[in-house]
């Protein structure tokens, strides 16, 4: 039972457009939620994160927006660049649980120039 | 400041028999924990360690099994190897657990550890 789900495996993007990127949850357990970048032959990346207690966080290109309601989370990114094509994954973390992230499969994005 | 260093980088085994992955976590982290990548997968987690102890544990049988040293190093050890053991390992290095509060750490992973088994 997939707890965390990116239900789309692939996405492309013109470069300068914008790409978003969705996940849904399942767990109303999950109060922190995170992104990271993962290239191939290297570990993941964090990217950016959000808590329950906001719907929105920004940090440059990037944008974060939390729907609790409907246990949905996008990423944004403003403009896209072909150096951002790699999968992303979505990962939620419990309170109490001690940073043990649940992950998404993840979504290759890629930026086409 | 190094990150997180895993080794071996890519190893392969054969069905049975045992492996150990190393993991030195980030300057300044004490936690380690540790996540298998399938392929076209998310990262699934193992348990994680901190102050030498396993404090959560993910849906792994005993065969997965872990250890971590007073320098916060850590390794990972899997037994009687099956095909799907077959993965990319992870380590991921962060602050002490605390008390669950709102996430102020960010988590660093290491590159991995690819381990075929055949």
């Amino acid at each position: 039972d997939q707890q965390v789900k990116q239900n789309s495996p692939s996405l492309s993007v013109q470069e300068g457009r914008i790409s978003i990127l969705n996940c849904d949850y399942t767990n109303s357990m999950f109060d922190y939620f995170l992104w990271y970048k993962k290239y191939p032959a290297e570990g993941p990346t964090f990217l950016i994160s959000i808590s329950s207690i906001k719907d929105k966080n920004e940090d440059g290109r990037f944008t974060v927006f939390l729907n609790k309601s409907a246990k949905h989370l996008s990423l944004h990114i403003v403009p896209s660049q072909p150096g951002d094509s790699a999968v992303y994954f979505c990962a939620a973390s419990a309170y109490g649980s001690a940073r043990q992230l649940t992950f998404g499969s993840g979504t290759q994005l890629t930026v086409l120039p | 400041d190094a990150g997180v260093t895993q080794s071996p980088t890519h190893l392969i085994k054969t069905r049975g028999q045992q492996v150990t992955l190393r993991c030195s976590p980030k300057s300044g982290h004490d936690t380690v924990s540790w996540y298998q990548q399938a392929l076209g997968q998310g990262p699934q987690f193992i348990f994680q360690y901190y102050e030498e102890e396993e404090r959560q544990r993910g849906n792994f049988p005993d065969r997965f099994s872990g250890h971590q040293f007073p320098n916060y190093s850590s390794e990972l050890n899997v037994n009687a190897l099956l095909l799907g053991d077959s993965a990319l390992y992870l380590c991921a290095s962060s602050s002490s657990p605390g008390t669950g509060a709102v996430l102020g750490n960010t988590i660093y992973f290491g590159e991995g550890s690819w381990l075929t088994v055949v």
